[in-house]
């Protein structure tokens, strides 16, 4: 059965820094390729980064890009998401997302929460 | 980017009645490589999201028969064919075959 489960979500200042992971089991996870995709009830859903399976390609959405990181550690099957420069408008329940190919999604985690505030 | 638009907005349907979700996108969905990128899924009340669909028309391991996928181009849709209570919940498209990865912004169907 696919798990991904994140962590590191937490309340924090506008300006600051966190570092978000997702630990997946249940499926070979150096195949796949995985993204981070978050959730405000006001905007819905909104794809934030991918990752290749190897590591070796990534993509942004342009909200974040220049201040989000994608990052796995294949022997470890963790998927990373490093938020640097965070703002009020980064607010959301970041979800973990596996695909069976580069720009698909198929199986979700049940999110970790970022609040930006001051 | 590509928009995605869903509609209705909200879908009341009676239990045991067909439902249709139209997802529209503003530009195609067919990739280079020949496959129409899009995908379903279903977000039930405190739930995350699940895949019910993908390329346009395939259903997912578990998913049942009674949702069904069609569409090309741009213009696709997401039927129940007798809807249950257990498919309450949110509704949304995704694309999957340009960068930026867009969704649309959902479909509230509820019981009547």
């Amino acid at each position: 059965e696919v798990q991904l489960v994140e962590s590191g979500g937490g309340l924090l200042q506008p300006g600051g820094s966190l570092r978000l992971s997702c630990e997946a089991s249940g499926f070979t996870f150096s195949i796949y390729a995985m993204s981070w995709v978050r959730q405000t009830p006001g905007k819905g859903l909104e794809w934030v980064s991918s990752t290749s399976d190897s590591g070796g390609s990534t993509y942004y959405a342009d909200s974040v890009k220049g201040r989000f990181t994608v990052s796995r550690d294949n022997s470890k099957n963790t998927l990373y998401l490093q938020m640097n420069s965070l703002r009020v408008e980064d607010t959301a329940l970041y979800y973990c997302a596996k695909g069976r190919w580069l720009r698909d999604i198929d199986y979700w985690g049940q999110g970790t929460l970022v609040t930006v505030s001051s | 980017d590509v928009v995605m638009t869903q509609s209705p907005l909200s879908l009341p349907v009676t239990l045991g009645q067909p439902a249709s979700i139209s997802c529209r996108s503003s530009q195609s969905l067919v990739h280079s490589d020949g496959n129409t990128y899009l995908n379903w899924f279903q977000q039930r009340p405190g739930q995350s999201p699940r895949r019910l669909i993908y390329k346009v028309s395939n259903r997912d391991s578990g998913v049942p028969d009674r949702f069904s996928g069609s569409g090309s181009g741009t213009d696709f849709t997401l039927r129940i064919s007798r809807v249950e209570a257990e498919d309450v919940g949110v509704y949304y498209c995704m694309q999957g075959a340009h960068w930026p990865l867009t969704f649309g912004g959902g479909t509230k169907v509820e019981i009547k």
